[in-house]
């Protein structure tokens, strides 16, 4: 497709669990960054991915987060052993080498209970 | 730390012109945008200031002061398809992630 793509769209999981949260990014997008909304609020930052290698991870809330990116294209962002406090929608975006503008996908809403 | 601050709300009529301000303060400056947001959607760019001045797009205008650290987002001719949440956010450097204030939310009414 032609824009961001995240799955799944809709995550339900038992506190404890772990989750998997992918991202696909436009095609040829060297940045991608991943970020955290809870309900009426902004846009936390979590990673920052340019290539494959994050040179900016400190907004992950706590060692039990992690991502990776591979191929310079897919990344997925894992969380261990969810709590409650984990629910959000979890937003990717990605952006070219030149330019300001940051791509959003549609994000993926968690929901830990 | 830091810290953007935007108004939580605004309310317009249709035809009307409304302004969004953003004072911010952060370690490092490098550009403000600002998106917009339909509830329960993606985020989607609409302007970027660098340099000190007024940016215009079509019915949005954004404006930055740097030695303010002050912005602001006009829209004009309100439409009630413009009724969403809208954040401005400072990039700090180059490439790097954008830090986004906690949104305004505007109602256009007919």
């Amino acid at each position: 497709g032609a824009g961001v793509s995240q799955s799944p769209s809709n995550k339900v999981t038992e506190k404890g669990k772990d989750v998997e949260l992918r991202c696909d990014p436009i095609s040829g997008h060297t940045a991608l960054y991943w970020y955290r909304q809870r309900l009426g609020q902004g846009l936390e930052f979590l990673i920052y991915f340019q290539g494959n290698s994050a040179p900016d991870k400190s907004g992950l809330p706590s060692d039990r987060f992690s991502a990776e990116r591979t191929g310079e294209s897919v990344s997925t962002l894992t969380i261990q052993r969810t709590q409650q406090e984990d629910s959000a929608v979890y937003l990717c975006a990605s952006r070219s080498r030149l330019a300001s503008e940051q791509f959003f996908g549609p994000g993926t809403r968690l929901t830990v209970l | 730390g830091q810290s953007l601050e935007q108004p939580s709300e605004v309310t317009a009529v249709e035809g009307a012109i409304v302004q969004i301000n953003c004072t911010y303060q952060t370690s490092g400056f490098y550009g403000l945008s600002w998106y917009q947001q339909h509830d329960g959607g993606a985020p989607t760019f609409l302007s970027y200031n660098a340099l000190d001045g007024l940016e215009e797009t079509g019915r949005f205008s954004s404006f930055l002061s740097r030695s303010d650290s002050y912005g602001y987002l006009l829209l004009q001719e309100l439409q009630m398809k413009d009724s969403a949440s809208y954040f401005c956010a400072v990039q700090k450097q180059a490439g790097t992630a954008l830090i986004f204030g906690k949104g305004t939310t505007l109602s256009v009414s007919s």
